[in-house]
């Protein structure tokens, strides 16, 4: 069953703040975050493990909770290049051999 | 330093053909999974192979199926095609377990 991301798109205009969430249904090990351009391949953002913690680069940061099998991205002051299709990727098995992607949020940064 | 690498970028093939995928991933490492996508769907696993065995297998019927070589490059091949598996085949490849895949452009098929 796939994780469901919300929400489906947002448009912000540069230097704004987004947040996307992404819930399981299943006990997960691990989250994995990335972004896609429109005909390009996706790209890794970032992992967050079970027991770790909040992980984040430059005004990209994202958030693990165990408890609730949710995870959420924060973007921060947001710039046109963040403009895509931002998915979770999850792991129920424990090896992250398999990763059951989310729906995705399109997100645009506008002027 | 190069990255996955697959071909061909676009396919067209009839109805009840088969079609064979190839990705070659970034040097050293020696997972490569595929996932196909679609518009409906989005992202759907379809197999892991790590050192040449399948480690894991998505939902999908039989006639889609792939192997790794003693290189770690990987194959996927679909028989009988139908219009349904007209999608994005995307390949990742990564050093290991619980690291991060790298994507390659994808193979864009269409089954007419």
């Amino acid at each position: 069953q796939q994780p469901v991301q919300s929400p489906q798109a947002v448009i912000l205009r540069e230097g704004e703040d987004a947040v996307i969430n992404c819930s399981s249904s299943k006990a997960l090990y691990s989250v994995h975050w990335y972004r896609q351009k429109h005909g390009e391949a996706p790209v890794f953002l970032m992992i967050l493990l079970k027991g770790g913690e909040q992980k984040g680069h430059e005004k990209i940061s994202a958030s693990f909770n165990e408890k609730k099998q949710q995870s959420s991205l924060y973007l921060t002051a947001s710039q046109l290049s963040y403009s895509g299709t931002y998915f979770c990727g999850t792991d129920d098995t424990g090896t992250a051999s398999k990763l059951t992607f989310g729906t995705g949020t399109r997100l645009q940064v506008t002027l | 330093k190069a990255g996955v690498t697959q071909t061909p970028r676009y396919l067209i093939k009839t109805r009840g053909q088969q079609v064979t995928l190839s990705c070659s991933p970034i040097s050293g490492h020696r997972s490569v999974s595929w996932y196909q996508q679609t518009p409906g769907q989005g992202l759907q696993f379809l197999f892991e192979y790590f050192s040449e065995t399948q480690r894991n297998k998505g939902n999908f019927p039989g006639r889609f199926s792939g192997r790794q070589f003693s290189n770690s490059r990987s194959e996927m091949n679909v028989s009988t095609l139908e219009l349904g598996d007209s999608a994005l085949y995307l390949c990742a490849s990564s050093l290991g377990t619980g690291v991060s895949y790298t994507f390659g452009s994808g193979t864009r098929l269409t089954v007419v």
